[in-house]
């Protein structure tokens, strides 16, 4: 496609549900990112995966969240018995590795209410 | 663990006026310094970005600069304009290619 793609763009979920979020990077990226921003905060750190391998998972807040990425190309986030503290843009972006520039998806916002 | 701090967190100017924002990162491994613009209830996007080999770089009214020996990189924007309002975010590549951001400045410019 032509920029990073993330679906849904709006999830509004109940507390304790489980929920997947979607991401479709750029062709041929083999970085991708996944962050959370809150409102007026900066994008949060939660995972790095280059190809299928999760690189990075130092920022994965607890074992409520998990990603996949199981053939280099779409990841999915999986939040598992969501808290309303989970509630947030959840961003994700790829690239071509390296020092190169991270192209962003326009974001899912969870609301858990 | 790394860690990327920004400042200030708003920022006003008038239109025409210069505004600077400035960052510092823990990572001495760092090599890569991208900035971002967001523009409210958008994705963030790249503005310009720069690599450690070199000290500073210009693109039109917005260039940067890197000081490796101090950890810290800083966004200048001249004559700015009222379509500069937005969030800036800087971020730095470190060890294992975590890109991780600052806090956000918030800029407002005032015709």
């Amino acid at each position: 496609g032509a920029g990073v793609s993330q679906t849904p763009s709006n999830k509004v979920t109940e507390k304790g549900k489980y929920v997947e979020l979607r991401c479709d990077p750029i062709s041929g990226h083999t970085a991708l990112y996944w962050y959370r921003q809150s409102l007026g905060q900066g994008p949060e750190f939660l995972i790095y995966f280059q190809g299928t391998g999760a690189a990075d998972d130092s920022g994965l807040p607890n074992d409520r969240f998990f990603a996949v990425r199981p053939e280099g190309s779409v990841s999915t986030l999986k939040i598992q018995r969501t808290e309303r503290g989970d509630s947030a843009v959840y961003l994700c972006a790829s690239s071509v590795g390296g020092n190169t520039e991270a192209f962003f998806g326009q974001g899912t916002r969870l609301t858990v209410v | 663990g790394e860690n990327v701090e920004q400042h200030p967190s708003t920022l006003s100017v008038q239109e025409g006026d210069s505004a600077v924002i400035k960052c510092t990162y823990s990572d001495s491994a760092s090599n890569y310094f991208p900035w971002y613009k967001q523009e409210l209830g958008k994705r963030p996007q790249l503005i310009i970005d720069i690599r450690s080999n070199v000290g500073e770089k210009k693109d039109q009214r917005i260039a940067v600069t890197l000081n490796k020996t101090a950890k810290h990189f800083s966004l200048h924007i001249t004559e700015t304009q009222p379509e500069d309002s937005a969030v800036y975010f800087c971020a730095a590549l470190g060890f294992g290619d975590k890109l991780i951001f600052g806090t956000g400045t918030r800029l407002q410019v005032f015709p």
